[in-house]
């Protein structure tokens, strides 16, 4: 149990594009998904925090408007970077935690911006 | 924000010896997890610590949730290849809530036959 899946595992997109990257909890309902960013040889840091309905709650330094999250069901949020650029190239990594306590990560979306 | 001191930044080991990392904080935190990253994936979680002074086991894995609250460390036995990769620790800042994890710097454990 407790599976969560992120599509597209990797994406290389050109400077200036938009990309989008879902992230689906499997077999449990997500009242709260998280989203990371890990750079190479770096720990995972907070970027927002996402219940399903709301808006996003984001960390400090990281622009809302540049990183937009929509978490529509309790089974899906989804991360989509606007107008990225070579410096947003990162590993992306989303975390769903439903009643239990535990809170169970994804698989990674690498991103590479040209 | 919370800070997470994770020691060792790495350790160079031979197979078959026992491993110790830990974490401190300057602050409290209600729940501390130990993840293990392989290259190009998601953590996995390895073992969670919901209380003060609980010890935890997990196969070869052993887990202590510091009693001040401030503190956790993992104990890895007789260590085997596939144990190679990055441990991190996370720990979530008080209440209870659906707060984010805070993560340790992590620990790269290389093991050599």
């Amino acid at each position: 149990g407790a599976v969560v899946s992120q599509h597209p595992s990797r994406v290389i997109c050109k400077s200036g594009t938009s990309v989008k990257i879902e992230c689906r909890s499997l077999d449990f309902q997500a009242t709260t998904m998280f989203w990371y960013r890990q750079f190479p040889k770096q720990s995972l840091m907070l970027m927002a925090t996402s219940n399903e309905g709301s808006k996003a709650t984001y960390e400090q330094g990281v622009e809302k408007d540049k990183f937009l999250i929509n978490h529509a069901s309790l089974t899906l949020s989804t991360l989509t970077v606007t107008s990225a650029h070579p410096e947003d190239s990162s590993f992306y990594i989303c975390s769903a935690r439903g009643l239990a306590l535990g809170q169970f990560f994804g698989p990674g979306t690498r991103l590479t911006v040209l | 924000g919370q800070q997470l001191n994770q020691s060792p930044q790495s350790m160079f080991i031979q197979e078959g010896e026992d491993v110790s990392m830990n974490c401190t904080s300057s602050s409290i935190f209600n729940t501390w997890l130990w993840y293990k990253q392989d290259p190009g994936e998601g953590p996995v979680l390895l073992i969670a610590l919901y209380k003060a002074g609980e010890l935890t086991s997990n196969g070869r894995l052993t887990a202590q949730f510091g009693i001040t609250r401030k503190d956790s460390f993992l104990n890895i036995s007789a260590s085997i290849p596939s144990d190679v990769g990055i441990y991190f620790c996370a720990g979530r800042p008080g209440g209870g809530g659906a707060d984010g994890l805070t993560f340790g710097k992590g620990t790269h454990l290389i093991i050599q036959p």
